[in-house]
């Protein structure tokens, strides 16, 4: 069974750029999440869907981030603009509804974007 | 979430068993203790939870004392690949305005085990 997939797994962009993140969560997993790692913090939360809906945003940084899952299967994590406070690694996760309480959070691989 | 203090760093020998605390004294009753890795430059990995009673799988015991204000992860016979941040986080099971989804990393436990 593939785990999740994030693309690209490297991004190198210029400041005021806009970047598109994906994530292909694990067949059947309505649950999906967000989350982030800048330089020296802790892995943080952005937001998680159950299926298209946004269950919480609460960690969504600004309004310079759109998170998107249309149709419920995989996700894209848009930067528009781009800051350089920005780089890190981004992580996505996916669970098993219903267990989505309960249940391991399966993580992709991360992707590490670079913003000069 | 209640919030959860681990030591920053310890060592173990290949083969020993790696025992990681985690105080957790804030902690209520719908909340539960789970367990991820993140081993470098991957995302981090599930090992395990539990909720009142101690609990062992494949990978992993956990130990929660009666009063719930702290746990230990014992990884029985550690391997060098079991060198990583460990990370113990409580995860609220309701909503009540905090959702239960959702995972809050702190600095983590690093591992290293040498041989």
């Amino acid at each position: 069974e593939a785990g999740v997939t994030q693309f690209p797994s490297h991004s190198v962009i210029e400041k005021g750029q806009t970047v598109t993140l994906r994530c292909d969560p694990i067949s059947g997993h309505d649950n999906l999440y967000w989350y982030r790692r800048v330089m020296g913090k802790e892995i943080k939360f952005l937001l998680h869907f159950v299926k298209e809906s946004k269950q919480d945003e609460s960690g969504m940084p600004n309004n310079r981030f759109l998170a998107e899952r249309t149709g419920g299967t995989y996700s894209t994590l848009k930067v528009q603009p781009a800051e350089l406070e920005d780089s890190g690694v981004y992580f996505c996760a996916s669970s098993q509804v219903g267990t989505g309480a309960l249940g391991e959070q399966f993580f992709g691989p991360g992707t590490r974007l670079t913003v000069l | 979430d209640a919030k959860t203090t681990q030591p920053p760093s310890m060592d173990c020998a290949e083969g020993r068993a790696a025992n990681l605390p985690c105080n957790h004294s804030t902690i209520s009753g719908n909340e539960y203790v789970y367990w991820y890795r993140q081993i470098h430059s991957q995302g981090p990995q599930y090992i395990i939870h539990g909720l009142k009673n101690n609990e062992t799988n494949e990978m992993a015991s956990l130990i929660i004392t009666e009063d719930r204000k702290s746990s230990t992860l014992i990884l029985p016979h550690a391997t060098l690949r079991d060198t990583a941040v460990y990370y113990c986080i409580v995860r609220s099971v309701r909503g009540g305005g905090t959702s239960y989804g959702k995972l809050t990393f702190g600095q983590g436990t690093i591992l290293t085990v040498h041989p």
